[in-house]
């Protein structure tokens, strides 16, 4: 397993349009995250899935974005009728969730979006 | 809502020599964790340190160590032997324990500069 792989690395795209990007987070872990960073912020959480279940959504997650992780294993997230707000590099993590206490989450290298 | 201040938006240090970046935030959580992340510049996010809220204790972790406040909700970062190879944005971040709603929060970022 070599950590948590984001595809695509980048994405062009005109606005108006849908993507969808996918995130393979590492197999022994149970949980998955999705985060909007724009330049020079930290990330902003959007979602987040433990197994296969969606347990939270930011208020940042329009109804334009959807989130699925089928299975409990990869996740994608699509943004429909893409805007220019948008641009931004979407990052995934993945940790394990047991009683003791959180060991951090191991991120992606990102999705960076750019829409034009 | 828990928030994450990080009041430094830039900093810069002399090779070798050693650092602090300041971190506050807000909760009224009382069991919780916070963690360091390094990002380099067009690099993935790693883990820098974590510190269990319940741990009186400030963790180190070889040149890191952080100065845990809690009652200050302080949490600052030094650095200690500064290397080229620190330079990146450092995130610090909240997580509450245990719940549903309990991803991780960051700050905005200190922009680390290690001069040779």
């Amino acid at each position: 397993d070599t950590g948590v792989s984001q595809d695509p690395r980048h994405k062009i795209t005109k606005r108006g349009q849908n993507v969808t990007f996918r995130c393979d987070p590492i197999s022994e872990h149970n949980r998955l995250y999705w985060y909007r960073q724009t330049l020079g912020q930290g990330p902003e959480f959007l979602t987040y899935f433990q197994n296969e279940a969606q347990l939270e959504k930011s208020r940042l997650l329009s109804d334009r974005f959807s989130a699925e992780r089928p299975k409990g294993s990869f996740s994608t997230l699509e943004i429909q009728r893409t805007e220019q707000g948008d641009s931004a590099m979407y990052l995934c993590a993945s940790s394990f969730l047991w009683t003791g206490s959180p060991l951090g989450y191991t991120f992606g290298s990102g999705t960076r979006l750019t829409v034009v | 809502a828990q928030t994450v201040t990080q009041s430094q938006p830039e900093m810069s240090v002399q090779e070798a020599e050693t650092v602090t970046l300041s971190c506050t935030y807000d909760t009224s959580e009382n069991n919780y964790y916070l963690f360091w992340y390094k990002q380099p510049p067009s690099r993935q996010m790693i883990l820098v340190i974590r510190q269990e809220a319940y741990k009186q204790q400030n963790a180190t972790e070889n040149r890191f160590s952080v100065n845990f406040q809690k009652a200050a909700k302080s949490f600052s970062l030094k650095i200690s032997d500064s290397q080229l190879g620190d330079t990146a944005m450092y995130f610090c971040a909240f997580m509450k324990h245990g719940g549903l709603n309990n991803d991780m929060r960051f700050g905005a970022g200190t922009r680390l500069t290690v001069k040779p």
